[in-house]
């Protein structure tokens, strides 16, 4: 079945250390691909999103992602995390431009301040 | 801003019984969905609406049926509640289409139990 995985259930890193999440697809095809984060307590937000053009996307507080299409990914990255970072994130694909957007399985980061 | 409402934040249950999730959106968005969140599974989709009186199964409309008779407004119904729909609720909308501008909007979320 066509799918989005976050490998990385839990991610536990002190301040200033560097963050990567991988996300993976199994889409065939064009893709949209995003990023949301959700802070404790909070609701879904959008973190940042990749549409055409170039492969390196940033986003809002310091993240961005890398889409390499060789490779059906979209990580995320951070040089160095702060504890405000501490969240659960999403990565989430849309297909072919169609209504649906599949999520992975979240990651949870904590970071120790 | 965008604002999404679901009517309840948590809600408990017990097993048989009929439940309905609200969700209002104000900004006129033609879509809306339906998604529920799980440790380890993240956000999958129940169902989404396109347009009024129009609907789409996700990937695990199993026990669940939803109701979009105005825009602004799509229900989830639960018709016989079970302990395995325990879960955390979420309803989204946007506008028609994905484009570079256009985003998912969530609401905040409704906890239900079923004991």
């Amino acid at each position: 079945a066509q799918s989005v995985s976050q490998h990385n259930h839990h991610v536990i890193l002190s301040e200033a250390a560097s963050l990567e999440l991988g996300c993976n697809y199994s889409y065939g095809g064009t893709v949209n691909l995003f990023w949301y984060v959700q802070y404790p307590g909070q609701h879904l937000q959008l973190l940042l999103k990749y549409f055409s053009g170039d492969p390196l996307v940033k986003g809002i507080k310091g993240f961005e992602a890398e889409f390499i299409k060789s490779k059906f990914s979209f990580n995320l990255r951070k040089p160095s995390v702060q504890w405000s970072d501490t969240a659960e994130y999403f990565c989430a694909v849309n297909p072919n431009a169609g209504n649906m957007l599949t999520f992975g399985g979240g990651t949870r980061l904590m970071v120790k301040p | 801003d965008v604002k999404v409402t679901q009517s309840s934040r948590y809600l408990v249950k017990r097993t048989g019984e009929k439940v309905f999730l609200e969700c209002v959106q104000d900004m006129d968005h033609e879509n809306m969905f339906w998604y529920r969140q799980d440790p380890g599974l993240g956000l999958r989709l129940i169902y989404f609406s396109y347009d009024v009186k129009m609907k789409e199964k996700g990937d695990i409309p199993e026990g669940y049926s939803v109701s979009r008779e105005k825009k602004e407004r799509f229900s989830l119904i639960l018709e016989s509640a079970s302990t395995n729909q325990t879960s955390m609720y979420l309803c989204a909308s946007r506008t028609q289409g994905f484009s570079t501008n256009e985003k998912l909007f969530f609401g905040s979320g409704t906890q239900l139990s079923v004991l």
